[in-house]
């Protein structure tokens, strides 16, 4: 199984609202990354979070990471449209020479 | 746009044959890495290169081989095409992290769409 594995594998939700997804891992990690993937696009880079760290905020987007509980979430709050797309977190393994690996990723829907 | 640049974009071919993916990262990026992002296996990490030396392997097969230049584009080579080499391949470059070539944040190029028949 993979090291980073999103829940839920798919959200549909309207305008307006938040959307939160979660990640859980299995081994010690550098940092951990949250990308976004709009349909057949390249992967583009959102927000970054270190092991140290605890919480990071950009713009609509904040990111939580628990070491204790091997898990990060992304809240995306009064989603847009626009925010539709697939969201994958990726980790830094120390054990592996900090190579990124992804999850399956999380389909998000935002109906207008 | 990323700034990696990959081609072709698309390219359709059959089974046994062989193609070459090239990948030209951001200016002043060491690091390259290629993924393979099909329906059944999600994104797969295959290869890293910093600086022409390769770094980091993952799950590439013996059929697929890879190189940076000292230009520091990359090409990745697919042989003995099969139906399941079907997929995106993804180069992403990065600017490592201080003290390494450890992974920091990845730019990604808008992909290969390879389909094998």
């Amino acid at each position: 199984s993979q090291q980073g594995e999103e829940d839920p594998q798919a959200l549909s939700i309207q305008e307006g609202e938040n959307a939160t997804m979660n990640c859980s891992y299995k081994t010690s990690i550098n940092n951990l990354q949250w990308y976004r993937q709009n349909s057949g696009r390249g992967l583009v880079h959102l927000i970054l979070i270190r092991s140290n760290e605890r919480e990071k905020h950009s713009g609509r987007l904040r990111v939580t990471l628990d070491t204790s509980k091997k898990s990060s979430s992304l809240l995306i709050t009064a989603s847009r449209a626009a925010d539709t797309a697939s969201y994958f977190c990726a980790t830094a393994v120390k054990a592996a020479g900090n190579k990124l690996t992804f999850g399956g990723g999380t389909r998000v829907l935002v109906k207008p | 746009d990323s700034g990696v640049t990959q081609t072709p974009k698309h390219l359709i071919t059959a089974t046994g044959q062989r193609v070459t993916l090239r990948c030209s990262p951001r200016s002043g990026d060491l690091s390259v890495y290629w993924y393979q992002q099909s329906l059944d296996q999600g994104l797969q990490f295959l290869i890293q290169y910093y600086n022409g030396e390769e770094r980091a392997k993952g799950n590439i097969l013996e059929r697929f081989s890879a190189q940076q230049f000292p230009d520091l584009h990359s090409e990745l080579n697919l042989s003995s095409l099969e139906l399941g080499d079907s997929a995106l391949y993804f180069c992403a470059s990065s600017v490592p992290l201080a003290g390494g070539p450890n992974t920091g944040e990845l730019f990604f190029g808008e992909g290969s769409r390879l389909t094998v028949l």
